[in-house]
């Protein structure tokens, strides 16, 4: 079946290190979507990617697109004590009309 | 301006029963999508349905099933309930599969 993984399961750093979630799909898809879930929330979208290849940033958090359109990154630079939560990639299967969830990153900090 | 709303926030159910779930999409949203979360995971893919009509279906039981309404908003039914079945309902809806606004979900807990 369509899958999305995502690693590590788990990161924890100090405060001020940087962090990166890894996802990979194992089919080609139409675009790529992040979100963050805090500890008793629901998910909240971050940003997506369409294209090939690109880069989009936000702030501290950088995200990238991979050319064959089936792997994707999240970089957080300095974590920061707000940054705590569950991050998840979440890819659209091209063709098909779902978006399908990676198992998530779960961040900690150190203050 | 409303997020999306859904309803009850928890429920607790026997084995057996059968649950209605309900969600209305932000205004001028078509589509509403469905998902399963358990503890610790990623939302699983449940259902999307887009102007009335489903447009995707995950890997759920046919116990499941949910509609949408002219209005937009839409219910999720689930039958014959089991144990397994509790876990933390999302309901997301969108603009066109473009970044997925989720409501806080139904938390139901079956017994």
């Amino acid at each position: 079946g369509q899958q999305v993984m995502q690693i590590p399961q788990y990161q924890h750093v100090q405060e001020g290190e940087d962090f990166t979630t890894y996802c990979n799909s194992s089919t080609t898809l139409s675009n790529i979507q992040w979100y963050k879930q805090r500890p008793g929330g629901h998910p909240v979208f971050l940003i997506q990617l369409v294209k090939s290849g690109e880069v989009k940033k936000q702030k501290r958090l950088t995200f990238q697109f991979g050319e064959a359109k089936k792997n994707s990154s999240l970089h957080i630079t300095a974590t920061q004590t707000t940054d705590v939560g569950t991050y998840f990639c979440a890819g659209l299967i091209q063709g098909a009309q779902k978006l399908v969830f990676g198992q998530g990153t779960r961040l900690t900090i150190n203050p | 301006d409303a997020g999306v709303t859904q309803s009850p926030t928890h429920l607790i159910k026997t084995r057996g029963q059968h649950v209605t779930l309900r969600c209305s999409p932000i205004s001028g949203h078509k589509s509403v999508s469905w998902y399963q979360q358990v503890l610790g995971q990623g939302p699983q893919f449940i259902f999307q349905y887009y102007e009335k009509e489903e447009r995707g279906r995950g890997n759920f039981p046919d116990r499941f099933s949910a509609r949408q309404f002219p209005n937009y908003s839409s219910e999720l039914n689930v039958n014959a309930l089991l144990l397994g079945d509790s876990a933390l309902y999302l309901c997301a809806s969108s603009f066109s599969n473009y970044g997925y606004t989720f409501g806080s979900g139904t938390r139901l807990t079956v017994v």
